[in-house]
């Protein structure tokens, strides 16, 4: 099945700074990659994905980008704010083949002031 | 918050016991998940449904087990067999992949199940 490794596990940045948080997958059909950013006690939410279609894709300070060769993608977080403070997880799916996501391990990401 | 709910928000076990975790969905998708949280180890999925009447066991079924009777409700019964079954539970849905859509997943807001 497939496999997703994360890193880091814990990142801190001061505000303003950028944050790059990596993944790998291991299963060459996985075709979706989203994003989900967890509050503490709260339900991750998606902050943005990306399909195996495309490169790179951006949301304001957010961006993705998919390297489908190598199997790894990375989120990056620019200007950074204190609320952007969160886990972050990336995860991997095959549209058609379930859905069912896989999720990396988790980057807890502190922005201090 | 609407669209995906999940009760209670948290649950207290006696060991031996099975207890039932509640999920319902009102946005109409056919897929639903549920993943088990630990600290440091992200989610795992448990089990999950693309379609009402059917479902598969993820990676962690051991000691769980649902039903999809309806499309909008994905109940998850934690059983005695669950050797370790304090953790949060999130329950997901999605447009099912049986169309190719397969979208985005929305969370519940999860239950704390603590075994005392």
């Amino acid at each position: 099945g497939e496999n997703v490794e994360q890193h880091p596990s814990t990142l801190s940045v001061q505000e303003g700074d950028s944050a790059v948080i990596k993944c790998t997958y291991s299963d060459s059909a996985s075709n979706y990659f989203p994003w989900y950013k967890q509050e503490l006690g709260k339900r991750p939410q998606l902050i943005i994905d990306i399909r195996s279609n495309v490169g790179e894709k951006k949301d304001q300070r957010i961006a993705v980008t998919l390297n489908k060769t190598a199997k790894h993608f990375s989120l990056h977080i620019t200007e950074t704010q204190p609320e952007d403070s969160a886990v972050y997880f990336c995860a991997a799916s095959i549209v058609g083949g379930g859905n069912k996501l896989t999720f990396g391990t988790g980057t807890q990401l502190k922005v201090e002031l | 918050d609407g669209g995906i709910t999940q009760s209670p928000k948290y649950l207290f076990r006696k060991e031996g016991q099975n207890v039932t975790l509640s999920c319902e969905q009102n946005l109409n998708h056919d897929a639903m998940y549920w993943y088990r949280q630990d600290p440091g180890q992200g989610l795992r999925l448990i089990y999950y449904s693309q379609i009402v009447n059917d479902f598969q066991k993820g990676d962690i079924a051991e000691g769980y087990s649902v039903s999809r009777e309806k499309k909008e409700s994905f109940p998850l019964t934690v059983t005695s067999a669950q050797k370790n079954p304090t953790a949060f539970y999130l329950c997901a849905s999605s447009y099912g992949t049986l169309t190719g859509q397969g979208t985005e997943a929305f969370f519940g807001q999860g239950t704390r199940l603590t075994v005392v």
